[in-house]
Protein backbone atom coordinates (compact mmCIF):
# COMPACT_ATOMS: atom_id res chain seq x y z
CA UNK A 1 0.00 0.00 0.00
CA UNK A 2 0.66 3.61 0.10
CA UNK A 3 3.48 5.27 2.12
CA UNK A 4 2.50 8.38 4.78
CA UNK A 5 5.44 8.85 7.53
CA UNK A 6 5.71 10.88 10.06
CA UNK A 7 8.64 12.76 11.65
CA UNK A 8 9.61 12.69 14.41
CA UNK A 9 8.22 9.45 15.91
CA UNK A 10 8.71 10.60 19.43
CA UNK A 11 9.58 14.55 20.48
CA UNK A 12 9.57 15.77 24.62
CA UNK A 13 9.02 19.64 24.21
CA UNK A 14 9.01 22.04 27.67
CA UNK A 15 5.50 23.39 27.98
CA UNK A 16 5.03 26.96 26.58
CA UNK A 17 7.23 25.72 23.59
CA UNK A 18 5.95 24.98 19.98
CA UNK A 19 6.49 21.41 18.45
CA UNK A 20 5.74 21.14 15.00
CA UNK A 21 5.36 17.35 13.31
CA UNK A 22 5.51 16.57 9.72
CA UNK A 23 3.36 14.22 7.75
CA UNK A 24 4.61 12.81 3.83
CA UNK A 25 3.58 11.33 1.72
CA UNK A 26 5.83 9.18 0.09
CA UNK A 27 4.57 7.52 -2.98
CA UNK A 28 1.66 9.42 -3.99
CA UNK A 29 0.36 13.07 -3.66
CA UNK A 30 -2.07 14.02 -0.94
CA UNK A 31 -4.71 15.98 -2.03
CA UNK A 32 -6.35 15.65 1.68
CA UNK A 33 -5.00 15.46 4.57
CA UNK A 34 -6.03 14.53 8.16
CA UNK A 35 -5.05 14.89 11.20
CA UNK A 36 -6.14 12.72 14.76
CA UNK A 37 -5.18 12.69 18.26
CA UNK A 38 -5.43 9.66 20.04
CA UNK A 39 -4.90 9.11 24.52
CA UNK A 40 -4.05 5.91 25.98
CA UNK A 41 -6.79 3.27 25.49
CA UNK A 42 -9.04 5.36 23.18
CA UNK A 43 -9.75 5.62 19.97
CA UNK A 44 -8.79 8.18 17.29
CA UNK A 45 -9.89 11.72 17.55
CA UNK A 46 -10.27 13.91 14.41
CA UNK A 47 -8.94 17.34 14.95
CA UNK A 48 -8.80 18.59 11.63
CA UNK A 49 -8.79 18.03 7.29
CA UNK A 50 -6.60 19.94 5.07
CA UNK A 51 -6.99 20.17 1.76
CA UNK A 52 -3.13 21.60 -0.35
CA UNK A 53 -3.06 24.90 -0.67
CA UNK A 54 -6.51 26.00 1.78
CA UNK A 55 -7.50 25.79 4.98
CA UNK A 56 -7.50 23.38 7.11
CA UNK A 57 -11.08 22.66 8.59
CA UNK A 58 -10.92 22.20 12.21
CA UNK A 59 -13.45 19.77 14.54
CA UNK A 60 -15.38 21.12 16.78
CA UNK A 61 -13.42 21.85 20.07
CA UNK A 62 -10.09 22.14 18.65
CA UNK A 63 -7.87 24.98 18.56
CA UNK A 64 -7.30 26.20 15.40
CA UNK A 65 -4.69 28.85 16.99
CA UNK A 66 -3.28 26.55 19.10
CA UNK A 67 -2.88 23.19 16.93
CA UNK A 68 -1.71 24.96 13.41
CA UNK A 69 -1.81 23.33 10.36
CA UNK A 70 0.08 23.48 7.25
CA UNK A 71 -0.41 21.59 3.63
CA UNK A 72 1.54 23.86 1.59
CA UNK A 73 2.41 20.81 -1.21
CA UNK A 74 0.52 17.81 -2.28
CA UNK A 75 3.22 15.35 0.00
CA UNK A 76 3.68 17.52 2.91
CA UNK A 77 1.63 18.65 5.96
CA UNK A 78 2.52 19.70 9.41
CA UNK A 79 0.86 20.16 12.63
CA UNK A 80 2.35 22.84 15.03
CA UNK A 81 1.43 22.21 18.59
CA UNK A 82 1.67 26.19 20.20
CA UNK A 83 2.11 26.88 23.29
CA UNK A 84 2.51 23.29 24.32
CA UNK A 85 0.87 22.54 27.93
CA UNK A 86 1.20 18.97 29.74
CA UNK A 87 -2.39 18.67 28.43
CA UNK A 88 -1.34 18.30 25.05
CA UNK A 89 1.04 15.06 25.34
CA UNK A 90 -0.77 12.67 23.05
CA UNK A 91 -0.17 10.17 20.60
CA UNK A 92 -1.00 12.38 17.31
CA UNK A 93 -1.53 10.44 13.66
CA UNK A 94 -1.86 12.10 10.53
CA UNK A 95 -3.95 9.88 7.38
CA UNK A 96 -3.74 11.13 3.80
CA UNK A 97 -5.66 10.04 0.55
CA UNK A 98 -5.26 10.78 -2.88
CA UNK A 99 -4.86 9.89 -6.74
CA UNK A 100 -2.86 6.68 -7.65
CA UNK A 101 -1.81 4.52 -6.29
CA UNK A 102 -4.42 5.61 -2.94
CA UNK A 103 -6.67 6.10 -4.74
CA UNK A 104 -9.73 6.23 -2.64
CA UNK A 105 -7.92 4.54 0.41
CA UNK A 106 -6.88 6.87 3.14
CA UNK A 107 -3.03 5.08 4.60
CA UNK A 108 -2.05 6.63 7.59
CA UNK A 109 1.33 7.21 9.06
CA UNK A 110 3.12 5.86 11.92
CA UNK A 111 1.92 8.42 14.38
CA UNK A 112 3.91 11.05 16.81
CA UNK A 113 4.31 10.54 20.57
CA UNK A 114 4.39 14.48 21.92
CA UNK A 115 5.22 14.57 25.60
CA UNK A 116 5.21 18.19 27.16
CA UNK A 117 6.99 18.25 30.31
CA UNK B 1 -21.40 10.07 8.56
CA UNK B 2 -22.71 6.41 9.46
CA UNK B 3 -22.39 5.35 13.08
CA UNK B 4 -20.78 1.64 13.16
CA UNK B 5 -21.03 -0.80 16.31
CA UNK B 6 -19.00 -3.51 16.76
CA UNK B 7 -18.07 -5.74 19.64
CA UNK B 8 -15.74 -3.99 22.19
CA UNK B 9 -13.74 -7.36 22.59
CA UNK B 10 -13.74 -10.84 20.89
CA UNK B 11 -10.71 -13.44 22.31
CA UNK B 12 -9.18 -15.95 20.05
CA UNK B 13 -7.55 -19.09 20.00
CA UNK B 14 -3.93 -19.23 17.84
CA UNK B 15 -5.51 -21.01 14.35
CA UNK B 16 -8.84 -20.06 14.39
CA UNK B 17 -10.86 -18.14 11.90
CA UNK B 18 -12.15 -15.02 13.61
CA UNK B 19 -15.47 -13.23 12.37
CA UNK B 20 -15.82 -9.31 13.34
CA UNK B 21 -19.33 -8.21 12.86
CA UNK B 22 -19.76 -4.37 12.34
CA UNK B 23 -23.38 -3.28 12.36
CA UNK B 24 -24.06 0.44 10.23
CA UNK B 25 -27.61 0.53 9.47
CA UNK B 26 -27.75 4.20 8.51
CA UNK B 27 -25.16 3.69 5.39
CA UNK B 28 -25.36 5.86 2.78
CA UNK B 29 -26.13 4.94 -1.01
CA UNK B 30 -22.23 6.51 -2.04
CA UNK B 31 -20.35 5.08 1.34
CA UNK B 32 -17.74 2.40 1.30
CA UNK B 33 -16.90 -0.09 4.50
CA UNK B 34 -13.64 -0.13 5.52
CA UNK B 35 -11.85 -1.89 7.71
CA UNK B 36 -7.80 -0.90 9.53
CA UNK B 37 -5.85 -2.58 12.05
CA UNK B 38 -4.03 -1.01 14.92
CA UNK B 39 -1.61 -2.17 17.17
CA UNK B 40 -0.58 -0.20 20.46
CA UNK B 41 1.55 3.09 19.73
CA UNK B 42 1.19 2.60 15.37
CA UNK B 43 -1.09 4.36 13.42
CA UNK B 44 -3.70 2.21 11.57
CA UNK B 45 -2.84 -0.14 9.31
CA UNK B 46 -5.48 -0.40 6.11
CA UNK B 47 -6.89 -3.93 5.89
CA UNK B 48 -9.64 -3.86 3.39
CA UNK B 49 -12.41 -1.86 1.66
CA UNK B 50 -15.10 -3.04 -0.30
CA UNK B 51 -18.64 -1.24 -1.30
CA UNK B 52 -20.74 -4.42 -1.61
CA UNK B 53 -20.80 -8.10 -1.62
CA UNK B 54 -17.51 -9.16 -1.27
CA UNK B 55 -13.42 -8.80 -1.08
CA UNK B 56 -10.52 -11.22 -0.18
CA UNK B 57 -7.22 -9.94 -0.18
CA UNK B 58 -4.03 -11.78 1.45
CA UNK B 59 -4.89 -10.71 4.67
CA UNK B 60 -8.46 -11.07 5.23
CA UNK B 61 -12.19 -11.78 3.85
CA UNK B 62 -14.84 -8.75 3.84
CA UNK B 63 -18.46 -9.81 3.41
CA UNK B 64 -21.10 -7.03 2.76
CA UNK B 65 -24.93 -8.84 2.50
CA UNK B 66 -27.36 -6.97 0.11
CA UNK B 67 -28.96 -4.49 2.27
CA UNK B 68 -25.17 -3.29 3.75
CA UNK B 69 -26.60 -2.80 6.97
CA UNK B 70 -23.59 -4.35 8.24
CA UNK B 71 -20.07 -5.98 7.27
CA UNK B 72 -18.10 -9.17 8.32
CA UNK B 73 -14.70 -9.16 8.77
CA UNK B 74 -13.01 -12.51 8.30
CA UNK B 75 -9.65 -13.33 9.42
CA UNK B 76 -8.06 -17.10 8.44
CA UNK B 77 -6.16 -18.60 11.09
CA UNK B 78 -5.29 -16.15 13.42
CA UNK B 79 -1.58 -15.77 15.06
CA UNK B 80 -0.49 -14.22 18.11
CA UNK B 81 1.03 -10.94 15.90
CA UNK B 82 -3.28 -10.48 15.22
CA UNK B 83 -3.48 -9.21 18.18
CA UNK B 84 -4.44 -5.51 18.09
CA UNK B 85 -7.51 -2.97 17.76
CA UNK B 86 -9.93 -3.70 14.46
CA UNK B 87 -12.01 -0.66 13.49
CA UNK B 88 -14.87 -0.23 11.00
CA UNK B 89 -15.28 2.32 9.53
CA UNK B 90 -17.69 3.98 6.92
CA UNK B 91 -16.45 6.91 4.47
CA UNK B 92 -18.13 8.81 1.56
CA UNK B 93 -17.24 7.44 -1.88
CA UNK B 94 -17.26 11.60 -2.60
CA UNK B 95 -16.50 14.66 -0.98
CA UNK B 96 -13.57 14.87 1.94
CA UNK B 97 -13.35 10.96 2.60
CA UNK B 98 -13.38 11.72 6.34
CA UNK B 99 -13.25 8.92 8.46
CA UNK B 100 -14.51 8.53 12.18
CA UNK B 101 -13.33 6.62 14.56
CA UNK B 102 -15.40 4.17 16.28
CA UNK B 103 -13.63 2.61 19.74
CA UNK B 104 -12.91 -0.50 17.92
CA UNK B 105 -12.80 -4.63 18.64
CA UNK B 106 -9.93 -5.00 20.34
CA UNK B 107 -8.75 -8.82 19.25
CA UNK B 108 -7.02 -10.72 21.89
CA UNK B 109 -5.34 -14.13 20.39
CA UNK B 110 -4.82 -16.80 22.80
CA UNK B 111 -1.67 -19.44 22.35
Amino acid sequence: GAVVSQHPSRVICKSGTSVKIECRSLDFQATTMFWYRQFPKQSLMLMATSNEGSKATYEQGVEKDKFLINHASLTLSTLTVTSAHPEDSSFYICSARGRLPSGNTIYFGEGSWLTVV
Amino acid sequence: LAKTTQPISMDSYEGQEVNITCSHNNIATNDYITWYQQFPSQGPRFIIQEYKTKVTNEVASLFIPADRKSSTLSLPRVSLSDTAVYYCLVRSGAGSYQLTFGKGTKLSVIP
